[in-house]
């Protein structure tokens, strides 16, 4: 099983429309969630963070859910310039230490 | 926020040739740095973890002979991609720790003819 997980899409929507995405991870132990988002040919941007109990900002939400291994990313009112691919990024504790592993990435459409 | 840079942004190099790439954190201490490597329509793939004053951590699959990691100071990682070949070229990315938060830099394109 992959460290982490993310179905790639591509999720075409149309603007205005509500999208969810989601993100599964395998370590248990994993601390710090991490939404990120990539535009073509570019470095990733950090989103937002995911906290325990849920965080949003703006037209964002996210969400962790501990026993279910899995973090995700509500869109409300897309905009054209959503469009882009979202990266989760996960820590995964290694040698006393950690690195943060991204998942593959949803590619997000949304359409005028 | 925080700024990491990265030089070059673009290299084409020959293969067989060494190419040296530089991540800087330009206004906080980086005592952590990681690089990625990302292929056409991929995700970033997580090369090595780079400590300053010790040896990098890398990945499994990834050659450390190859992809040498140098981490000398708390501002400066370098990757060099020794005997590069065809199959190197990547946009390969650095990324430096500060607290829980990993700032990305820019990417450099390398593409081995």
């Amino acid at each position: 099983r992959k460290e982490v997980e993310q179905d790639p899409g591509p999720f075409n929507v149309p603007e205005g429309a509500t999208v969810a995405f989601n993100c599964t991870y395998s370590n248990s132990a994993s601390q710090s969630f991490f939404w990120y988002r990539q535009d073509c040919r570019k470095e990733p941007k950090l989103l937002m963070s995911v906290y325990s109990s849920g965080n949003e900002d703006g037209r964002f939400t996210a969400q962790l859910n501990r026993a279910s291994q899995y973090i995700s990313l509500l869109i409300r009112d897309s905009k054209l310039s959503d469009s882009a691919t979202y990266l989760c990024v996960v820590n995964v504790p290694t040698s006393g230490t950690y690195k943060y592993i991204f998942g593959t990435g949803t590619r997000l459409k949304v359409l005028a | 926020g925080a700024v990491v840079s990265q030089h070059p942004s673009r290299v084409i190099c020959k293969s067989g040739t060494s190419v040296k790439i530089e991540c800087r954190s330009l206004d906080f201490q980086a005592t952590t740095m990681f690089w990625y490597r990302q292929f056409p329509k991929q995700s970033l793939m997580l090369m090595a973890t780079s400590n300053e004053g010790s040896k990098a951590t890398y990945e499994q699959g990834v050659e450390k002979d190859k992809f040498l990691i140098n981490h000398a100071s708390l501002t400066l990682s370098t990757l060099t991609v020794t005997s590069a070949h065809p199959e190197d070229s990547s946009f390969y990315i650095c990324s430096a720790l500060s607290a829980y938060e990993q700032y990305f830099g820019p990417g450099t394109r390398l593409t081995v003819t």
